[in-house]
């Protein structure tokens, strides 16, 4: 079936820069992760969704970053003002019962 | 709040040998825990899970055991293989999915 998936694949932006990435979970999933890996580092927790609850936003490095998730479905996140160090690539993870699916990531690049 | 502590690398071994990636975890309830691999250029795969205390997750040879009373997810493979090269990385889903900062293991010939 229809996995996790992520767009763009690849984002190539100028500094200061508003971006926007889409992830579509796998219908059905109520959870909903967003992840961020610089560089050879490991996963930097950002927001999750859980059902119609208030979402954690507890990962959110600045309050450049949101996220929304519609419908309980497709979610976006949105990095205003982008920075250099913005530059990673950003995961998706839709949660079924007891495990997670990780989308394919979007690389995004900030010049 | 919960979180996970994973051995740090790099981790360089020779074929065939023996590989353990420790891992620990803290929780307030009763998490489900995996280890999850990332291959060179690839996304993150599920490698194993467990989901209740004394269960063991196996795949490609690789195994962990769920000890609650250590509160313990230790990776272990008996014989390694330089395409077992990755970043390895524990996690935990309690009230939310937590993950280790990732050990990267590294085989020669």
């Amino acid at each position: 079936g229809a996995g996790v998936s992520q767009s763009p694949s690849n984002k190539v932006t100028e500094k200061g820069k508003d971006v926007e990435l889409r992830c579509d979970p796998i219908s059905g999933h109520t959870a909903l992760y967003w992840y961020r890996q610089s560089l050879g580092q490991g996963l930097e927790f950002l927001i999750y969704f859980q059902g119609n609850s208030a979402p954690d936003k507890s990962g959110l490095p600045s309050d450049r970053f949101s996220a929304e998730r519609t419908g309980g479905s497709v979610s976006t996140l949105t990095i205003q003002r982008t920075q250099q160090e913005d530059s990673a690539v950003y995961l998706c993870a839709s949660v079924g019962s007891y495990e997670q699916y990780f989308g394919p990531g979007t690389r995004l690049t900030v010049t | 709040g919960d979180s996970v502590t994973q051995m740090e690398g790099p981790v360089t071994l020779s074929e065939e040998a023996f590989l353990t990636i420790n891992c620990t975890y803290t929780a307030t309830g009763y998490p489900s825990l995996f280890w999850y691999v990332q291959y060179p250029g690839e996304g993150l795969q599920l490698l194993l899970k467990a989901t209740k205390a004394d269960d063991k997750g196996s795949n490609k040879g690789f195994e962990a055991t769920y000890r609650k009373e250590t509160t313990s997810f230790h990776l272990e493979k008996g014989s390694v293989q330089v395409s077992d090269s990755a970043v390895y990385f524990c996690a935990s889903n309690d009230y939310k999915l937590s993950f280790g900062a990732g050990t990267t293991v590294t085989v020669r010939a």
